[in-house]
């Protein structure tokens, strides 16, 4: 069984601090894609990494892909309350069964900022 | 906004009724997604549609089913309920279109929460 697993699970942070979060896996993904969540709403993609070591900003946010493609982390500098919300991963497995295109997704990290 | 639609947003019912959740994807993506999420086990991928055929399965019970119709709008049926299945229910949808690479990145809709009493 693929799995993402995500980590920390929950992280209560100040306004203008740093924070890692991360998504790991022992297994190989062709691609994997950041979402955040707010409550009640649906997700809502903000990147996708494709290529081992592959580093992508929006803004504050820094994503990178491991070197082997197995994990991934997101970095916010000078977090803001904009920015809390529930965190999710998904990846692309490399090897698929079949037509089988099924992202393994991540349970998520929920980070509060506090102002 | 995403551009996925769905309706209804709240829906509150009984044990042993049957609900049909709907789903209007982005304009030109062929792909539907039905997702569950509940607090205890986060974001369930359910099934997948493409182009009016099932292309993939998940955790889906057999009480629950879906289908795409011809004009890409999607159903999810939900019958025979419990308690256990009250939850946020998703819809995505994404391009997936032939000859072209795809990462399977979704877009979401609002959400239908399932209330079950």
């Amino acid at each position: 069984t693929q799995l993402l697993e995500q980590s920390p699970q929950f992280l209560s942070i100040q306004e203008g601090e740093n924070l890692t979060v991360y998504c790991n896996s022992s297994s190989v993904f062709s691609s994997l894609q950041w979402y955040r969540q707010e409550p009640g709403e649906g997700p809502v993609l903000l990147v996708t990494v494709v290529t081992g070591g592959e580093v992508k900003k929006l803004k504050r946010l820094t994503f990178q892909f491991g070197d082997a493609r197995k994990d991934s982390s997101l970095h916010i500098t000078a977090a803001q309350p904009g920015d809390t919300g529930l965190y999710l991963c998904a990846g692309l497995p490399r090897i698929r069964a079949g037509n089988n295109r099924k992202l393994i997704w991540g349970l998520g990290t929920s980070l509060a900022v506090n102002p | 906004d995403s551009g996925v639609t769905q309706t209804p947003k709240h829906l509150i019912t009984a044990t042993g009724q049957r609900v049909t959740l709907r789903c209007s994807p982005r304009s030109g993506d062929l792909s539907v997604y039905w997702y569950q999420q509940s607090l205890d086990q986060g974001l369930q991928f359910l099934i997948q549609y493409y182009n009016g055929e099932e292309r993939a399965k998940g955790n889906i019970l057999e009480r629950f089913s879906a289908q795409q119709f011809p004009d890409l709008h999607s159903e999810l049926n939900l019958s025979s309920l419990e308690l256990g299945d009250s939850a946020l229910y998703f819809c995505a949808s994404s391009v997936e279109a032939s000859g072209r690479p795809s990462y399977n990145e979704q877009f979401f809709g609002p959400g239908t929460r399932l209330t079950v009493l």
